[in-house]
């Protein structure tokens, strides 16, 4: 499976822009990149999901370039309430074939101050 | 709807003692999943099932087992619980590639 690599932590201000930039070299044809987002003594939250190119939610956008090994984040204009943990996970559809399963690694703190 | 409910959400046990951690889905999905995450860390996958009947171990299967007793229902039980236990447990259910997480469960293990 895919591994994933993203900075540990970021730190913004409200009403800017926040962008958070997973690797992933070893991403198969098949796989997805998909982002959630966890606030402390909650489950993750699904953010948005993507396969090539741009996709646009009301929450945010993701940018993956022509050659897949990297994707980015996009959270326009932050708020306080944004502060949480974001995860990149890299997977096949559906999400786990035999042993291979969803990894979510550490994840991204984003911390964002008045 | 109600997603993904786990019942207990706190739950404190002594070494060795058993207990089951319940999860329960409404969104008529076939896969289910448990999780734990240790502090500051990122989810671990215990045990994954695709459908009704069906379990497969995830990364850190040691120490539980899971039933998957209906389609809407998949359990996660700790034979004999020992301290290492001590963390927070999620179930999710799934359609395609989104999951979609329940409040967890936070267990303690003395």
């Amino acid at each position: 499976l895919a591994k994933t690599t993203q900075p540990i932590s970021m730190d913004s201000y409200e009403g800017q822009e926040v962008n958070i930039t997973c690797s992933h070299n070893n991403i198969a044809t098949n796989d997805y990149i998909t982002w959630y987002q966890q606030f402390p003594s909650q489950g993750p939250r699904f953010i948005i999901q993507g396969y090539k190119t741009k996709v646009t939610n009301e929450v945010a956008s993701l940018f993956i370039p022509a050659d897949r090994k990297s994707s980015t984040l996009s959270l326009p204009r932050v708020s306080l309430s944004d502060t949480a943990v974001y995860y990149c996970l890299v997977g096949p559809e559906g999400g786990y074939t035999g042993r291979r399963a969803l990894t979510f690694g550490s994840g991204t703190r984003l911390q964002v101050q008045p | 709807n109600a997603g993904v409910t786990q019942t207990p959400k706190f739950q404190v046990l002594k070494t060795g003692q058993s207990m089951t951690l319940q999860c329960a889905q409404d969104m008529n999905h076939n896969s289910m999943y448990w999780y734990r995450q240790d502090p500051g860390m990122g989810l671990r996958l215990i045990y994954y099932s695709a459908s009704e009947g069906t379990t497969d171990k995830g990364e850190v299967p040691n120490g539980y087992n899971v039933s998957r007793l209906n389609k809407r229902e998949f359990s996660l039980r700790l034979e004999s619980a020992a301290p290492s236990q001590t963390s927070v447990y999620f179930c999710a259910s799934s359609v395609k590639e989104t999951q979609y997480f329940g409040p967890g469960t936070r267990l303690l293990v003395l």
